[in-house]
């Protein structure tokens, strides 16, 4: 089993819809969560970041973190197309031994 | 130009050559890593260095090589590259201490196909 698992989609939404993305995850060392956007042929960017439980809202982005389930979300209010992207999930127990990451969810908004 | 900076973006190569792809930030952070991306796999770690001339092995090390002489650079060396080599490569680099610690920064990836 994977360290982290998140569905590869890809998910197509509606324009203006509530987008749901998650990630489960196995290692209950970890601490740090992030989301990180990439664009097609492009590095990934870092969207959000959280430490432990919790949730954190910047603009229409709200990241939500479940310790005790081992469950991350990121919700993306009144979608826009410029959101189709690949969104993958993050996470570290810290220091400098890199992240693990989930394999990524293809995001297609349509006009 | 400020930022992570990645070289080249485009590689062709044949099996058994050696290949070197080159990492350079001017930010000063102290922590640099190398993922590789796959279809199938998302981004796995190769290396990662927490200093100059502090390197450690991730996820799927072998067959690669790195150095860290310089804080600004971290070049990647496929020693005699393979076909299972063929991916796309980020550089990746994080500040020192405390939560940033992870807030990690990637460029903008070398496309490598070996043949």
């Amino acid at each position: 089993q994977k360290e982290v698992e998140q569905d590869p989609g890809p998910l197509s939404v509606p324009e203006g819809a509530i987008v749901s993305l998650n990630c489960t995850y196995s290692n209950s060392a970890f601490q740090y969560f992030m989301w990180y956007r990439q664009y097609s042929r492009k590095g990934p960017e870092l969207l959000m970041y959280t430490y432990s439980s919790g949730n954190k809202e910047d603009g229409r982005f709200t990241a939500q973190v479940d310790k005790s389930s081992k469950y991350i979300s990121l919700f993306i209010r009144d979608s826009q197309p410029s959101d189709s992207a690949t969104y993958l999930c993050a996470m570290s127990g810290g220091g400098a031994d890199g992240l693990t990451f989930g394999k990524g969810t293809h995001l297609i908004i349509q006009p | 130009d400020a930022g992570i900076t990645q070289s080249p973006r485009y590689k062709i190569t044949e099996t058994g050559r050696q290949v070197t792809l080159m990492c350079h930030q001017t930010w000063s952070h102290s922590y640099m890593f190398w993922y590789r991306q796959d279809l199938g796999h998302g981004l796995r770690l190769i290396y990662y260095s927490a200093a100059a001339d502090i390197t450690d092995k991730g996820e799927v090390p072998d067959g690669y090589v790195v150095s860290r002489s310089k804080t600004e650079n971290f070049p990647l060396t496929l020693e005699s590259a393979t076909r299972s080599q063929t991916s796309v490569y980020f550089c990746a680099s994080s500040f020192l201490g405390g939560l940033a610690d992870n807030e990690q920064f990637f460029g903008p990836g070398t496309r490598l196909t070996v043949l």
